[in-house]
């Protein structure tokens, strides 16, 4: 069975750092690209920062970018993102999500429960 | 960056009703388009990727259809578990994003 289990979530203040982690099992992790989105309170879906299979690709959204770092560990089946300068519209449910490809086209077919940060003094 | 218009972002609908919910993009996406359900406290739920190719065991009441910037989720008859919101995102190009979400209420 496919699982993706975060970790990592809590309380910082304003400028603080904080590194969650997604740890995978149940499929061979080190093949899949994986992504980070989050969801402030009340709000939608919002595409964080993606990483190749072997860690090399990275990408992010404009709102995270130089603050934050995607990694992987596909030794250990982990996926990280350090989040760093970390302000108050950084408060949400970050996800992590497995994305898979067939002939017919792509998408995230499996989600993490998800790890609330929140971000206030 | 892509924009996903979802219409309506609110939608009161009754057991056994046919629901279509659109999404439109701000440019071409090709078929590259997945609908997601998602519930209070839980994760999201694949349900159609491809723009039209249903996610293995999704009730085929679910479906999908479009092409280029307009696209529709439709659920043939409501069933009490499909109260729920949700959410188109294309993967055409980066960044990819979602569109602002359809909650459906009874």
């Amino acid at each position: 069975e496919v699982q993706l289990v975060e970790s990592g979530g809590g309380l910082v203040q304003p400028g603080g750092s904080l590194r969650l982690s997604c740890a995978a099992s149940g499929f061979t992790f080190s093949t899949y690209w994986m992504h980070w989105v989050r969801q402030a309170p009340g709000q939608g879906l919002v595409w964080v920062s993606r990483v190749s299979s072997d860690g090399s690709n990275t990408l992010y959204a404009d709102s995270v970018k130089g603050r934050f770092t995607i990694s992987r560990d596909n030794a250990k089946n982990t996926l990280y993102l350090q989040m760093n300068s970390l302000r108050a519209e950084d408060t949400a449910v970050y996800y992590c999500a497995r994305v898979f490809s067939d002939s017919s086209g792509r998408a995230f077919d499996y989600w993490g429960q998800g790890t609330l940060v929140t971000v206030s003094s | 960056d892509i924009q996903l218009t979802q219409s309506p972002s609110f939608l009161s609908a009754s057991v056994g009703d046919r629901v279509t919910i659109t999404c439109r993009a701000s440019q071409g996406i090709s078929s590259y388009l997945a609908w997601y359900q998602e519930k209070p406290g839980k994760a999201p739920k694949l349900l159609i990727y491809a723009t039209s190719t249903l996610q293995s065991g999704v009730p085929s009441r679910f479906s999908g259809s479009g092409s280029g910037t307009e696209f529709t989720l439709t659920i043939s008859s409501l069933q009490p578990e499909d109260f729920a919101t949700y959410y188109c995102q294309q993967l055409n190009s980066n960044p990819l994003t979602f569109g602002g979400g359809t909650k459906v209420e009874i």
